[in-house]
């Protein structure tokens, strides 16, 4: 069975912190894998996409790394802001899903002034 | 552009009624997925459609649950004879489908159904 773990479930830092959330998934076997973040009663914010066939991408502060054959990407978010609280979902794209995403239950981030 | 839209944002349903959830994707994309997601946890796929076909419904959690996509465009989702465990966040998300596996997918904000 395909399954996604995010660690760690929740976390709280000061602002100024640079974080890291971890992803792992159970099948290498994947086209891409994609960030989002979620927050409270709002749908789903693509952050981050990288090609099975990258080692990382970048946007602005954040920055995701990908390594296919242990099955673990990392978030990455420099200099937290408090407008960076929301929940963070990693979601691999499995090979052979007609493109469905297999999401973990998510980080739940607050960067407290 | 115009992205993802859904309808109702909110709905109560007493036990037993029957339900629909509408989604208008991003004008063009071809694919179009149905999420289901319950308090504190990740989206769970639960069918998806290219153009009007419906490939994979093998999310759906049972046979009270139905999608149709009649036209390739907006997509209504039933639950018939809804249940408590129903309730949950019903996410739509819709992607242009150039390339298998390349695709970002874009999330409507969601339907957020309570079964009293």
């Amino acid at each position: 069975k395909q399954e996604v773990t995010q660690i760690p479930a929740a976390l709280s830092v000061p602002e100024g912190e640079n974080l890291v959330l971890n992803c792992s998934f159970t099948d290498s076997a994947i086209y891409n894998l994609q960030w989002f973040r979620q927050d409270p009663g709002k749908g789903l914010t693509s952050l981050l996409l990288i090609q099975s066939s990258q080692r990382e991408q970048t946007s602005g502060r954040l920055n995701a790394s990908l390594d296919k054959s242990s099955g673990r990407s990392t978030l990455y978010i420099a200099a937290s802001q408090p407008g960076d609280s929301a929940t963070y979902l990693c979601a691999p794209h499995f090979s052979g899903g007609y493109n469905k995403l297999i999401f973990g239950a998510g980080t739940r981030l607050a960067v407290h002034p | 552009g115009a992205g993802v839209s859904q309808s109702p944002r909110y709905k109560v349903a007493k036990r037993g009624q029957d339900v629909a959830l509408r989604c208008d994707p991003i004008s063009g994309h071809v694919s179009l997925f149905w999420y289901q997601q319950a308090l504190g946890q990740g989206p769970e796929f639960l069918t998806y459609f290219q153009n009007e076909a419906q490939l994979d419904k093998s999310g759906l959690p049972s046979d009270r649950f139905f999608a149709e996509r009649p036209e390739g465009s907006v997509s209504t989702l039933k639950i018939q004879r809804t249940q408590q465990e129903d309730s949950a966040v019903y996410l739509c998300a819709s992607s242009p489908h150039r390339t298998e596996g390349t695709d970002t997918q874009y999330f409507g904000p969601g339907t957020r159904l309570t079964v009293l």
